[in-house]
């Protein structure tokens, strides 16, 4: 079974630019989530989507944003980069969520603003 | 707000040593607690521990649950330089809404 796949493994960018990752869940998997991971600092939550529909986001501005697609992959937009937007994102899925959701992760994209 | 602080740190042992590695959690609700080893990049999926099932077991792994205290651990028996990586613990509650929240990461280091 195929896991969790994202794209570019790298992105370089400079400030100011757009920058656009892409993630396809396992198959079957309808949950797709974001994280981000910056250099010192732990994974932190960025977007969860399910069926089509952005359900949760954690603390980052409006410039990070995204969507899921219908045949569930998902794409997450940053606008405005700026140099602290350098980090990994992770991209995770999951069964429709449940009362325990395990969640997979994809081998990230690491994303650099220059 | 949901909170998971892991120690220690960071461990360096010697091939063939037992680890424990912490995991306390403050959560709304629990749901779940979930283990990952990171090596380079994506986090692998260890664990997952609910009121229903609060001790599990894989091969040199294990890892149980403490809902009275908030905590868990992961044990490594007989460990193995690969074994060596960051192991991050995560916790979802009720309020949370798929949110996983990460504690820092333990930094096992084995040595030959």
């Amino acid at each position: 079974e195929a896991g969790v796949t994202q794209s570019p493994t790298h992105l370089i960018k400079t400030r100011g630019q757009q920058a656009t990752l892409r993630c396809s869940p396992i198959s079957g998997h309808t949950s797709v989530y974001w994280y981000q991971q910056a250099l010192g600092l732990g994974l932190q939550f960025l977007l969860w989507y399910d069926e089509g529909e952005e359900r949760n986001r954690g603390n980052f501005p409006p410039r990070f944003s995204g969507r899921q697609f219908p045949n569930y992959s998902s794409e997450l937009n940053v606008n405005a980069l700026e140099l602290e937007d350098s980090a990994l994102y992770l991209c995770a899925s999951s069964l429709a969520l449940s009362r325990a959701n395990e969640q997979f992760f994809g081998p990230g994209t690491r994303l650099t603003v220059l | 707000e949901d909170k998971v602080v892991q120690s220690p740190l960071s461990l360096v042992v010697h091939e063939g040593d037992t680890v424990t590695l912490n995991c306390s959690y403050e959560v709304t609700n629990f749901r779940s607690l979930l283990w990952y080893k990171q090596e380079k990049k994506a986090p692998t999926f260890l664990f997952m521990l609910t009121s229903s099932g609060i001790e599990k077991k894989s091969g040199r792994l294990s890892s149980i649950l403490d809902k009275k205290e908030l905590f868990s651990i992961l044990n490594i028996t007989a460990t193995q330089t690969g074994d060596s990586a960051v192991y991050l613990c995560a916790v979802r509650g009720g309020t949370s809404y798929g949110k996983l929240t990460f504690g820092q990461g333990t930094i096992l280091t084995v040595h030959p």
